[in-house]
Order: C-alpha cells, then structure tokens, then sequence
C-alpha cells in the first residue's frame, strides 16, 4: 500500500528566511508520480509540481525548489526567501501507475501547515 | 487546465437526510475522483467515478453511503446518504486525464451536519 508522511505539522518562520517541507513516500510500485499542492487560507487546493520516478532531477521554480531523491524515498520543497503571501497548508500526494489507462487517485500526507510571520 | 464548477459550494444539513452534490468540468475529462478532507485533516480519497459503470471505492468507503453517478464524461455527481455529524466534511471533485497528470480540483463543498 502506497503511504506519504509530512511529520512536520506546523512550522512557523519570519519572512525572507528560507524553510524546507518535508515528504517522505512509501510504494511498492517502481512507476508513480508525486506531487506538491498548496491549499491557502482560502480553501481551494493549488498544484504546484510534478515527478516522476523515472525523473530525478531536481527543480527550481522562481522561489521553489524540489529535491527528489529515490534512495531515500523523499521529495521535500524548499521556499527560498518566504514572503508572507506562502502562508498555507502544503500537501505532498503520490500517484500509482495505472494499468487501466488514464489517471489513478492520489495519496495525500497529512498536510504541513506553513505560517509566515512579518 | 480544466474548469471545475460544484455545487453547492457549502451547506447546512439535518441528521438522517441525504445531499447530493454535483460536479461539472468545462471538457471532457478521463478520470473524476471524490474526496473528503475533515476539519483540519487532510484529503481521503472516495472512490473513482467512472464513465459508463459502476464507481470504485476506497477501503471503508461503500455505495450505500456515497452513491456516485457518472453520466458523460463532463460530470458526476456524490451523495452523502443518511448524514451524521461526522460528515462534516469539506467534499472535492477533481479530474485527471492521463497517467501522472496533475489533477485539478473544484473549489470543495463545505457540508455541515446539525
């Protein structure tokens, strides 16, 4: 059975330093996807990157950055420079492969919820 | 990306009645899946909603509970069948198309139960 784990519940950093959400993901599968989506005080569930096992590299997007590493079963994020706009629960979710075709359901972590102080 | 509309965007229920909520996507889309994230929590995946056939659920998620129709490949519907206050939930369509894609979801409907 697959499983994600944030162990961080909560962490609160002042704006401009830098923070690191953790994810570490179990599959038996060697073909699966994961993702990190962002869901604001708001509600409404942001998607904000995409992996996949065959894909290591590691990524940077503006702020963001991704380090995906097999060998230990992580794909943690990093917000360079948080601003308070970041303020958010973020979500790490893992995609199996899919025999049938077409999309599989996701597997969310229970959530890190990121406050950024003034 | 596609356009999620669900309705109702929230609501308030009496125990023991039942609420259908209904999913719409802009196009076409291969996958919808239904999820529930609880107060706090984070989301559970329902169940698949297929085109065509009946919907796979998840373990501890049963068709007497949380009915799903898929008529077309533009919407679905789910419904929250004899309610109880621990079915306050907030509900989520999304929809997929391919392998890996990123799926996107709906805005959520925000289910109270007195």
């Amino acid at each position: 059975a697959q499983k994600v784990t944030q162990a961080q519940t909560e962490i609160s950093v002042v704006e401009k330093e830098d923070v690191t959400l953790d994810c570490v993901y179990e599959t038996r599968d060697t073909t699966y996807y994961l993702f990190w989506y962002k869901q604001p005080p708001s509600g409404e569930l942001v998607f904000l990157i995409r992996r996949n096992s065959f894909d290591e590299q590691n990524e940077i997007s503006g702020r963001y950055s991704w380090n995906f590493q097999k060998s230990t079963s992580s794909f943690n994020f990093t917000i360079t420079a948080s601003q308070v706009v970041d303020s958010a629960v973020y979500f790490c979710a893992l995609s199996e492969y899919y025999s049938g075709g077409g999309a599989d359901g996701l597997t969310f972590g229970k959530g890190t919820h990121l406050i950024i102080q003034p | 990306s596609a356009v999620i509309s669900q309705k109702p965007s929230r609501d308030i229920c009496q125990r023991g009645t039942s609420l259908t909520i209904q999913c719409q996507v802009d196009s076409q889309v291969t996958m919808m899946f239904w999820y529930r994230q609880q107060p706090g929590q984070s989301l559970t995946l329902i169940a698949t909603a297929n085109q065509g056939s009946e919907a796979t659920y998840e373990s501890g998620f049963v068709i007497d509970k949380f009915p799903i129709s898929r008529p077309n490949l533009t919407f679905s519907t789910l419904t929250v069948s004899n309610m109880s206050p621990e079915d306050s939930s907030i509900y989520l369509c999304s929809v997929g198309n391919r392998e890996g894609q990123p799926q996107h979801f709906g805005d959520g409907t925000r289910l109270s139960i007195l």
